[in-house]
């Protein structure tokens, strides 16, 4: 079955660039997705088809997928995007998720 | 807008089926995929399975033979079954909807959902 690794955690101070990452076989050749879930909510789509935005995500968040990895950046990164972050891929007509990334602003 | 509602026991027993609802209401079911997923407590996401609006399913194989999703398009709702359950099937139950398209390459992804339901399984 296909797999889709994030690494566990990343750490970003106020201001700065975050860089989540997702691995996966080909991930290139197929479209990625990404999730934010904050403490106690349901996820929210973020990114869909690697690096479009659904209306009301802020432009700070933006995805790239090529190769074995598709990536998700957060400039700017402020308090409220202190979250865990899920990638999300379709293979042969399932739906895989990633391990999920947990976003701290330090 | 669409919004989708979780409903059914939170509270199962051991060896027992988990049934579970989800409305859709501020639109229409047909013409979309809806999906199931669960996060146990502490874990990740997990796919659980899919309905699209025709009937035609696709579920986790880690699930096995467990699980049964259907949909109702008379009454705007789909529902999910999982059968023999034990303490690992305990979780945050979501539903969602599912966005599926692409020529050469496919996208499916989930642009809506429900707040979450939790199951707990115990005698």
């Amino acid at each position: 079955s296909y797999e889709l690794t994030q690494p566990p955690s990343v750490s970003v101070s106020p201001g700065q660039t975050a860089s989540i990452t997702c691995s996966g076989d080909k991930l290139g050749d197929k479209f990625a997705s990404w999730y934010q879930q904050r403490p106690g909510q349901s996820p929210v789509l973020v990114i869909y088809q690697d690096d479009k935005r659904p209306s009301g995500i802020p432009e700070r968040l933006s995805g790239s997928n090529s190769g074995n990895t598709a990536t998700l950046t957060i400039s700017e990164t402020q308090a409220v995007d202190e979250a865990d972050y899920y990638c999300q891929a379709w293979d042969s007509s399932t739906v895989v998720f990633g391990g999920g990334t947990k976003l701290t602003v330090l | 807008q669409v919004q989708l509602q979780e409903s059914g026991p939170g509270l199962v027993k051991p060896s027992e089926t988990l049934s579970l609802t989800c409305n859709v209401s501020g639109g229409s079911i047909s013409s979309y995929y809806w999906s199931w997923i669960r996060q146990p407590p502490e874990k990740g996401l997990e796919w659980i399975g899919y309905v699209y609006y025709s009937g035609s399913t696709k579920h986790n194989p880690s699930l096995k033979s467990r699980v049964t999703i259907s949909v109702d398009t008379s009454k705007n709702q789909f529902s999910l079954k999982l059968s023999s359950v034990t303490a690992a099937d305990t979780a945050v139950y979501y539903c969602a909807r599912g966005r599926y398209g692409g020529n050469n390459y496919y996208y499916y992804y989930m642009d809506v959902w429900g707040k979450g339901t939790t199951v707990t399984v115990s005698s």
